[in-house]
C-alpha cells in the first residue's frame, strides 16, 4: 500500500527566510509526487510535481522541491517565505494501478509566515 | 480558460436527508475525480470517472454514495441517507488525461455540514 507522511502539521518561519515543508512517501516502483497549496476556502491548487530525471523540480510562486530516492523523500522548499505564502500544503504520491491511479494525499502542514 | 465549476459551495442538512452536488471539469478533460476532505485530513479519492465511464471507486461508501458522470462532461455526486461524518468539504478535480503524471485541477469545494 502506498502512503504519504507530512511529520509536522504546522511551520512557523519568519518572512525572508527560506522554508521547508517535509514529506516522504512510501511506494512500490517509480512514484509521482505532487504538492498542492489550499487557501482558506478554496480548492487545491497545483504547485510542482516530479515525474522523471531531474531531482530539483521548480514550480509556482518560486516554490522549488527537490526528490530524493534514498529517503523517499520530496521536501517542498522556497529560498524567501513570504506573508502570502501562509496557506496549507499538501503532498501526494500518485501510481497507475490497474488501469487506473492510486492516489494518496498527506494529511497537510499548516504553513504560518510571521511578518 | 475557465477552472473546474461546483456547486453549492456551501450545504447544511439534518442527518438522514438526501444531498447532491455538481462538477464541471475544465473543456476537454476526460478525467473527472470526487474527493472527500475532512477536517484536518487530507483529501480521500472516493471515485474516478474516464469520459462516462467509472475506472475506480474502491473507497466510495456504496450503500449511500453514489455518482454518474452522464454525457461524459459533468458530474453529480449524491448522499443518500446522509451521516454526520459525512460532514466535510467535497473536492471536484479534472485532468485531461488518466495518466498518474497529468496535473489534476481542483475546484473549490462543497462544505457540507450534516447535523
Amino acid at each position: 500500500a502506498q502512503s504519504v507522511a507530512q511529520p509536522e502539521d504546522q511551520v512557523n518561519v519568519a518572512e525572508g527566510n527560506p522554508l521547508t515543508v517535509k514529506c516522504t512517501y512510501s511506494v512500490s516502483g517509480n512514484p509521482y509526487l505532487f504538492w498542492y497549496v489550499q487557501y482558506p476556502n478554496r480548492g487545491l491548487q497545483f504547485l510542482l510535481k516530479y515525474i522523471t530525471g531531474d531531482n530539483l523540480v521548480k514550480g509556482s510562486y518560486g516554490f522549488e522541491a527537490e526528490f530524493n530516492k534514498s529517503q523517499t523523500s520530496f521536501h517542498l522548499k522556497k529560498p524567501s517565505a513570504l506573508v502570502s505564502d501562509s496557506a496549507l500544503y499538501f503532498c501526494a504520491v500518485r501510481k497507475n494501478s490497474g488501469g487506473y491511479q492510486k492516489v494518496t494525499f498527506g494529511i497537510g502542514t499548516k504553513l504560518q509566515v510571521i511578518p | 480558460e475557465a477552472g473546474v465549476a461546483q456547486s453549492p459551495r456551501y450545504k447544511i442538512i439534518e442527518k438522514r436527508q438526501s444531498v447532491a452536488f455538481w462538477c464541471n471539469p475544465i473543456s476537454g478533460h476526460a478525467t473527472l475525480y470526487w474527493y472527500q476532505q475532512i477536517l484536518g485530513q487530507g483529501p480521500k479519492l472516493l471515485i474516478q470517472f474516464q469520459n462516462n465511464g467509472v475506472v475506480d471507486d474502491s473507497q466510495l461508501p456504496k450503500d449511500r454514495f453514489s455518482a454518474e458522470r452522464l454525457k461524459g462532461v459533468d458530474s453529480t455526486l449524491k448522499i443518500q441517507p446522509a451521516k454526520l461524518e459525512d460532514s466535510a468539504v467535497y473536492l471536484c478535480a479534472s485532468s485531461l488525461i488518466p495518466l498518474s503524471t497529468d496535473t489534476q485541477y481542483f475546484g473549490p469545494g462543497t462544505r457540507l455540514t450534516v447535523l
